[in-house]
């Protein structure tokens, strides 16, 4: 059964320092790899979609990386911004199509 | 173009009830998925459709059901209401037959209190 554990579960940083979240998966066998934010009392927007055969996805100041046979994703957050202030999701797309989420990121950042 | 939108925003039911939640995709999108999100949780898949038809079923029972319409808006049922089923329900829209293989576009949810 495939499973999906971010780490840390909150982190507070100062405004203007580069930081990454932990996405770690049980299962290889994925079609993708997803990281979404969360805003409070909202729904989720996609951020970076990594398909299996890719290595990392960027957007803006985002870079997401996958290592598929350590079943595990980082997403890199450089410069960050108030703005930035969200819960950061990954989920995985499993063999059966299905996406796996994990309790995702609280992330805080101090102006 | 339209967003995804979803009514109503918030509900509140007693136990053993039934609840109608609706789902307007967004324009040009032939796949919506459902998604349950307890607090302090990640979204759980409930299933989805693809050109009205369920084609992927999470682990959910029965009393969790769905319809999708020829103009592709969509709604959730929920029968006998439990405690447990209280949460934010989510849906979500995308162009792919299988939800999941490309972005998908959520809404902004409907939070459910069963009392």
């Amino acid at each position: 059964k495939q499973e999906v554990t971010q780490i840390p579960a909150a982190l507070s940083v100062p405004e203007g320092e580069n930081l990454v979240l932990n996405c770690s998966f049980t299962d290889s066998a994925i079609y993708n790899l997803q990281w979404f934010r969360q805003d409070p009392g909202k729904g989720l927007t996609s951020l970076l979609l990594i398909q299996s055969s890719q290595r990392e996805q960027t957007s803006g100041r985002l870079n997401a990386s996958l290592d598929k046979s350590s079943g595990r994703s980082t997403l890199y957050i450089a410069a960050s911004q108030p703005g930035d202030s969200a819960t950061y999701l990954c989920a995985v797309l499993d063999s059966n199509y299905q996406l796996i989420w994990g309790a995702g990121t609280k992330l805080i950042i101090k102006p | 173009e339209t967003g995804v939108t979803q009514s109503p925003t918030h509900l509140i039911k007693t136990r053993g009830q039934q609840v109608t939640l609706r789902c307007s995709s967004q324009s040009g999108h032939n796949t919506v998925s459902w998604y349950q999100q307890a607090l302090g949780q990640g979204p759980q898949f409930i299933f989805q459709y693809y050109r009205e038809e369920e084609n992927g079923r999470g682990n959910f029972p029965p009393r969790f059901s769905g319809l999708q319409f020829p103009n592709y808006s969509s709604e959730l049922n929920v029968n006998a209401l439990e405690l447990d089923d209280s949460a934010l329900y989510l849906c979500a829209s995308s162009t792919g037959q299988r939800g999941g293989t490309d972005t998908q576009y959520f809404g902004p949810g409907t939070r459910l209190t069963v009392l």
